[in-house]
């Protein structure tokens, strides 16, 4: 299995609060992405990186932030998280055409 | 509008039977096109791709059909097991790994009964 990590796995947060998703990978991948996922629905790309400093919105327009200061490193933030943020958040990276996925963190926002 | 559709949305089978999880896509250009496996609560775990040459790849008991001219690919699974139950998607890339956008499908969620 591919070495990427992210934590925590389930979060339950009132509205309002400030939240950092971990993402971290031992692969020395480049490119990195975060995507959200509702259930039934398709992977939607919210956030991508090519390298440190490197940091691009995805298709899906979201309210998060990130950043890329390591390459093995790129956490996810939400200044304020609001109910409509509860979804999946998965992380990936990758090195040619396959992507390398987390387990993801299932964010409930009450 | 580039798409990809997945058919059966869900799928029930018996222990053992075999069974086949259909994609077809409009994505153009295309590059390359990938069938992931999904457990639940887990990440999408990768099983084939195929690039435009290539017309049919195995992994396993996974084998993975693509028909570039009709546009369509198809995921047969044979003797099924119950640790397949998972949800299958299926993802068309449409300019190469550096700089492709992916495009993915729903999935079809698969059960395996004993």
């Amino acid at each position: 299995e591919a070495d990427i990590y992210q934590t925590p796995r389930y979060l339950v947060i009132g509205t309002g609060k400030k939240i950092t998703l971990e993402c971290s990978q031992t692969m020395g991948h480049d490119k990195m992405y975060w995507y959200q996922q509702d259930p039934g629905m398709e992977l939607h790309l919210i956030h991508y990186s090519y390298g440190v400093n490197s940091t691009e919105k995805g298709d899906l327009s979201s309210e998060s932030t990130v950043s890329r200061i390591r390459t093995e490193h790129f956490p996810l933030t939400l200044e304020s998280a609001r109910p409509s943020h509860t979804s999946q958040y998965l992380c990936a990276s990758s090195e040619g055409p396959a992507q390398h996925f987390g387990d993801g963190t299932r964010l409930s926002i009450l | 509008k580039n798409q990809v559709e997945q058919s059966p949305q869900s799928l029930i089978i018996l222990e053992g039977k075999n069974c086949t999880l259909q994609c077809n896509y409009t994505v153009s250009p295309f590059s390359n096109l990938r069938w992931y496996k999904q457990d639940t609560g887990r990440g999408p775990v990768s099983l084939t791709i195929m690039t435009f040459s290539e017309n049919t790849k195995s992994n396993g008991r996974y084998t993975a059909t693509l028909d570039a001219d009709t546009k369509q690919s198809s995921l047969h699974i044979t003797a099924s097991q119950l640790s397949d139950s998972a949800s299958y998607i299926c993802v068309v890339s449409d300019r190469g790994s550096t700089l492709g956008r992916l495009y993915f499908g729903r999935g079809t969620q698969l059960t395996v009964w004993p």
